[in-house]
């Protein structure tokens, strides 16, 4: 199975300031045969199901502001909320779709 | 509207068994793999199976394999998940997602083996 590691667990971050949370794989997510990463990126908050931000390691979900960034390429991904709103407080998951499907562990995002 | 919507969770004892359903609409239901994610209470989220557009690939986390058995009835839009010798770490909210990359998921619905 691909292990999927998040750093770090939890984040505390000021209203308006960057938030960015990692991702690394335990093989990499990038298919030779379409050139794209296996990686997508989830918010969920409490007592909901999670919610796709991002697929693709850096395609927006349609309706996802563009405040939500995901980067990186192979083994190493990065989530970033350029300027955290109080609506993005939640938890976060990154996800790979390369082979049978893996989370990471998650990482909660607060207001500082 | 994509929806999907899961029943059949609920309390059962240790060894018991349990179906979960979950109806689908908004959508090709036919076209595209159905899975079923779990998320143990205040943990993380575990893929758990999927199946493929005609059920003839199915996938398991390694453990519920022999245990649990996911199936599908496009004619009806939906997937099952046919939850057998159940176990206290089997607690969880169990999703239905569509797809193979788990880009929609229902609201889920809960299962506790307990005693």
């Amino acid at each position: 199975d691909i292990v999927m590691t998040q750093s770090p667990d939890s984040l505390a971050v000021s209203l308006g300031e960057r938030a960015t949370i990692n991702c690394k794989s335990s093989q990499s997510l990038l298919s030779s045969s379409n050139n794209k990463n296996y990686l997508g990126w989830f918010q969920q908050k409490p007592g909901q199901p999670p919610k796709l931000l991002i697929y693709w390691a850096s395609t927006r979900e349609s309706g996802v502001p563009d405040r939500f960034s995901g980067s990186g390429s192979g083994t190493d991904f990065t989530l970033t909320i350029s300027s955290l709103q109080a609506e993005d407080v939640a938890v976060y998951f990154c996800q790979q779709y390369y082979a049978i499907p893996t989370f990471g562990q998650g990482t909660k995002v607060e207001i500082q | 509207e994509v929806q999907l919507v899961e029943s059949g969770g609920g309390l059962v004892q240790p060894g018991g068994s349990l179906r979960l359903s979950c109806a689908a609409s908004g959508f090709t239901f036919s076209s595209g793999y159905m899975s079923w994610v779990r998320q143990a209470p205040g943990k993380g989220l575990e893929w758990v199976a999927n199946i493929k557009e005609e059920g003839n690939e199915k996938n398991y986390v390694e453990s519920v394999k022999g245990r649990f058995t996911i199936s599908r009835d496009n004619a009806k839009n939906s997937v099952y998940l046919q939850m057998n010798s159940l176990r206290d770490e089997d607690t969880a909210v169990y999703y239905c997602v569509r797809g193979w990359s788990l880009y929609y998921w229902g609201q889920g619905t809960l299962v506790t083996v307990s005693s």
